[in-house]
């Protein structure tokens, strides 16, 4: 089984609108971490927002914000107020194993804003 | 604060050559970290350091060595280069813990012919 699943591969979002890209993840862990990333064409990865499995409040960061629903296993990022630069690949990412090193990457979305 | 350095930025190996992929950081982190970036795959680990003199085998380390030279260093070497392991390839730290964020290098686009 994957371990993080992003199925969809391209999205489209009218500039000021918000957006939900999925995330679902799949692991036996008590303890991980889930964490989004985006890349922009220039191909640098920029760290969005992180989310805890103890952490009871659904983390925010700014526009970002990640709807953390535990028992279905899902961790899906909101970018709320759309701009133009938010066009880029976005990346949901898990850390769980022994000290947490073991870090799994999904295969990214294509997000693209329509002004 | 540099972050996170990688040198070479681009490079083109024949089949068969070797190459070692500089990755530093200036941010005291502890763990360093090497993937591979490839269209469609999404970022795949190949080898991790928890802590200065660890390394561990990620999911594709297969025709790769790694060396934690010190807390800044991690260089990953290609012993016999193949085309398969054309790709893009990111160094990334960070403090080690599970909450933290990895930073990441700005990459090394590497094709074998």
């Amino acid at each position: 089984a994957q371990k993080i699943t992003q199925t969809q591969p391209g999205m489209f979002v009218q500039e000021k609108e918000a957006v939900t890209l999925d995330c679902t993840y799949d692991t036996s862990d008590q303890s991980y971490g889930l964490f989004w990333y985006k890349q922009p064409s220039s191909g640098e990865m920029i760290f969005l927002i992180y989310q805890g499995s103890y952490d009871e409040q659904n983390a925010t960061e700014g526009r970002y914000s990640l709807n953390f629903q535990k028992a279905r296993k899902s961790a899906n990022l909101v970018i709320s107020a759309s701009q133009l630069g938010d066009s880029a690949m976005y990346f949901c990412a898990m850390r769980e194993g022994r000290g947490y090193q073991k870090v799994t990457f999904g295969i990214g979305t294509k997000l693209q804003v329509i002004p | 604060n540099a972050g996170v350095t990688q040198t070479p930025k681009f490079q083109v190996l024949k089949t068969g050559q070797s190459m070692t992929l500089q990755c530093a950081q200036d941010m005291n982190h502890n763990s360093m970290y090497w993937y591979r970036q490839d269209p469609g795959m999404g970022l795949r680990l190949i080898y991790y350091s928890a802590s200065e003199g660890t390394t561990d085998k990620g999911e594709v380390p297969n025709g790769y060595n790694v060396s934690r030279l010190n807390k800044r260093e991690f260089s990953l070497r290609l012993e016999s280069a193949a085309p398969s392991q054309t790709s893009v390839y990111f160094c990334a730290s960070s403090k080690g813990a599970l909450s933290y964020e990895q930073y990441f290098g700005p990459g090394t686009r590497l094709t074998v012919t």
